[in-house]
């Protein structure tokens, strides 16, 4: 079975800086999705970022960025020029292609400091 | 327009009853999930449901019955609630072979 691991339960950053959150997954499989939701005060999941195992390139999104590392099972999202509104819970997770579940890790929860 | 909308957002209620969640959403997916997430915000997948036919039930206890009358909607029916049955719900909904899942806001549900 997978696993998402993510082993930074809390982070803080200070405005304008740039930080970095770590996710491990552990798979038998080559072919699968990842991605990065944010959850702030509000609730709401929100998609920040996917990548495509076969896809070598890192994703980008405006000042969100991946390193994904597939030999190594790692999927680390960089947040550039962070802001006030980045705080929030953040989700590393994991989908199968034989499958539609996602697999969250255990979250990371971003301060931002003024 | 929202996407993905759950009601109630917030359901308190005492051990024993029976509530139900209701979720529809408006993008045409084919695909409905419900997510539970615990008071640690560990989030981890309960039903799926794929044009109105269930496809995954992750070991969740027979007084959680999901009903999905159309593609559009899929409710959560729970009986006999516990104190363990508080958490948020969370719907979401995805094309077939999706690259990404639509979440709605959640349900809070307390159980006193």
């Amino acid at each position: 079975a997978q696993t998402v691991t993510q082993s930074q339960p809390e982070m803080s950053v200070q405005e304008a800086e740039t930080v970095t959150l770590s996710c491990t997954y552990d798979t038998s499989e080559s072919d699968y999705y990842l991605f990065w939701y944010k959850q702030p005060p509000s609730r709401q999941m929100i998609l920040v970022i996917r990548q495509e195992a076969y896809k070598q390139q890192n994703a980008t999104e405006n000042r969100f960025s991946v390193n994904f590392q597939k030999a190594a099972k790692s999927f680390s999202l960089k947040i550039s020029d962070s802001q006030l509104g980045d705080a929030a819970m953040y989700f590393c997770a994991y989908r199968s292609l034989n499958t539609d579940k996602l697999i969250f890790g255990t979250g990371t929860r971003l301060q931002v400091f003024p | 327009d929202t996407a993905v909308s759950q009601t109630p957002k917030y359901l308190v209620t005492q051990m024993g009853n029976d509530k139900s969640i209701k979720c529809e959403q408006n993008l045409g997916h084919d695909t409905m999930y419900w997510y539970k997430q615990d008071s640690k915000k560990f989030l981890k997948i309960m039903f799926s449901y794929n044009n109105k036919e269930l496809i995954i039930n992750e070991t969740v206890p027979n007084r959680f019955s999901p009903k999905s009358p159309d593609k559009a909607h899929l409710n959560l029916h729970i009986n006999s609630l516990e104190l363990g049955d508080s958490a948020v719900y969370f719907c979401a909904s995805s094309r077939t072979g999706f690259t990404e899942a639509f979440f709605g806001q959640g349900t809070r549900l307390t159980v006193v």
